[in-house]
């Protein structure tokens, strides 16, 4: 089966602990994303990467880290830095195309639910 | 720049009838507007997308959705509402630039009564 899978499904964290989510794809897709959401508030973009090796910070950074060794994986590190970490997580992947062709659908995974104690 | 308004957070229908869901965006470019659901702690699904290739986007489970640019909008509709429907619903549009750029709206939930 081909898709994105998420680990773990929930999460539990002490404050001033850091905590990794994983995040894995099979679709041959270049294209990574991860986004946070918080109730009434849709989807907010943390990082992004268009390629192995390279990643761009999105609308709210400050808190988190990635790495993209692999094309398929790209972790999701939330640091003791990130003030209210607890919310649902959401990793997804897409074709990545050169700009302006506007077919850029993403496809998500199941997300993991993060709480902080 | 780019936005979306979702008109509605919360929208409860009768099994059987029509559905709507509303949404307008605003875009600098020519957009792609997407309609994801969302089923309680799981992740999203592509219900349908538009792309330039016909203002009518027919999408899964019956569900479709009018681009009208006079009107800036991308409502989804279906005719007849079914239990498992129950869900939350994203309107999205991306500005075509780049892959990245999807500017989610805050979603609607809509609820089936039987």
């Amino acid at each position: 089966d081909g898709g994105i899978t998420q680990s773990p499904k929930y999460l539990f964290r002490k404050e001033g602990q850091n905590v990794t989510l994983s995040c894995e794809q099979n679709l041959n897709h270049d294209a990574m994303y991860w986004y946070r959401q918080d109730p009434g508030q849709g989807l907010r973009l943390i990082y992004y990467s268009q390629i192995v090796n390279d990643f761009q910070k999105g609308d709210i950074a400050e808190g988190y880290s990635v790495s993209r060794e692999k094309k398929e994986s790209f972790p999701l590190t939330v640091t003791s830095a990130q003030k209210n970490p607890t919310a649902f997580y959401l990793c997804a992947s897409s074709i990545a195309l050169p700009r302006g062709t506007g077919l850029d659908t993403q496809y998500f995974g199941p997300g993991t639910r993060l709480t902080v104690l | 720049a780019q936005s979306v308004t979702q008109l509605d957070s919360h929208v409860s229908v009768s099994e059987g009838t029509p559905v709507l869901l509303r949404c307008n965006y605003s875009s600098s470019y020519s957009p792609s507007l997407f309609w994801y659901v969302q089923h309680p702690n799981k992740g999203l699904q592509l219900l349908l997308k538009y792309t330039s290739a016909a203002t009518l986007v027919k999408g899964i489970n019956g569900f479709e959705a009018e681009f009208k640019k006079s009107e800036t909008s991308f409502h989804l509709t279906k005719p007849s509402a079914h239990m498992s429907d129950a869900a939350e619903y994203f309107c999205v549009v991306s500005s075509g630039a780049g892959s990245y750029q999807l500017t989610f709206g805050k979603g609607t939930k809509l609820s089936v009564i039987p």
